[in-house]
């Protein structure tokens, strides 16, 4: 089957570092995904990750470890507009499978 | 236009009225989805077309009817639909290659009420 777990909600400090953890069981895998989604709005891709290890792109980094099934989104010097679900994704053959999300606030 | 569009926005129908939702890619892509996203649930992947041919049919009612007809529009017919149907609906398209799924670009949304 197919499985996703990402804690539902979390609070950070604006300028602080916050780290969501994902971690998967799905049949399939070729990749892991993050994707952020404000209120209101349709998601929106930030991260791929296919090899192991951690892609750094600007303040977001996204770390994945195939053999424990982990992944974990990363995201510095908050910002207030970073208030939004940051939803882990797997993709698999030909479709993608994801989490309920996890919902973050940053206050000032 | 640029991305992926929806229509309409908003749509309120009646257990026994008939509508249709659009969705329209113009990005090239080569697979489009509908999704079913309701509060507190993860997004639920309802269907999925790649180059007009459906290729997954994650068990949905039959109330619900999608259209591909080419790789830039995708329909989603709704009949007879209930109550608990009423949720934000999202159309995605993605430029899949030797069947891996790569990132989705999701249009805005159609939010569904069922009266």
């Amino acid at each position: 089957g197919q499985n996703i777990d990402q804690p539902t909600e979390m609070t950070a400090t604006e300028g602080a570092i916050v780290q969501i953890n994902c971690t998967y069981q799905t049949s399939g895998f070729n990749g892991l995904f993050w994707y952020q989604q404000h209120a209101g709005e349709a998601p929106t891709f930030l991260s791929y990750n296919v090899l192991d290890g951690l892609e750094e792109k600007g303040r977001f980094s996204s770390f994945l470890s195939r053999s424990k099934g982990y992944s974990y989104l990363l995201l510095k010097e908050l910002q207030m507009k970073d208030s939004a679900s940051y939803l882990c994704a797997a993709g698999g053959y030909q479709k993608v499978t994801f989490g309920t999300g996890t919902k973050l606030q940053v206050i000032p | 236009e640029t991305g992926v569009t929806q229509t309409p926005r908003h749509l309120v129908m009646g257990m026994t009225n008939k509508k249709s939702l659009k969705c329209e890619q113009h990005l090239g892509h080569n697979a489009m989805y509908w999704y079913k996203q309701s509060a507190k649930k993860p997004l639920e992947l309802m269907f999925v077309y790649n180059f007009k041919e459906q290729t997954e049919n994650n068990s949905v009612p039959s109330r619900f009817s999608p259209e591909c007809p080419n790789s830039s529009h995708l329909f989603l017919h709704l009949h007879t639909l209930q109550p608990e149907d009423s949720a934000l609906y999202l159309c995605a398209s993605s430029q899949n290659r030797a069947s891996a799924t790569y990132e989705q670009y999701f249009g805005p949304g159609t939010r569904l009420t069922v009266t």
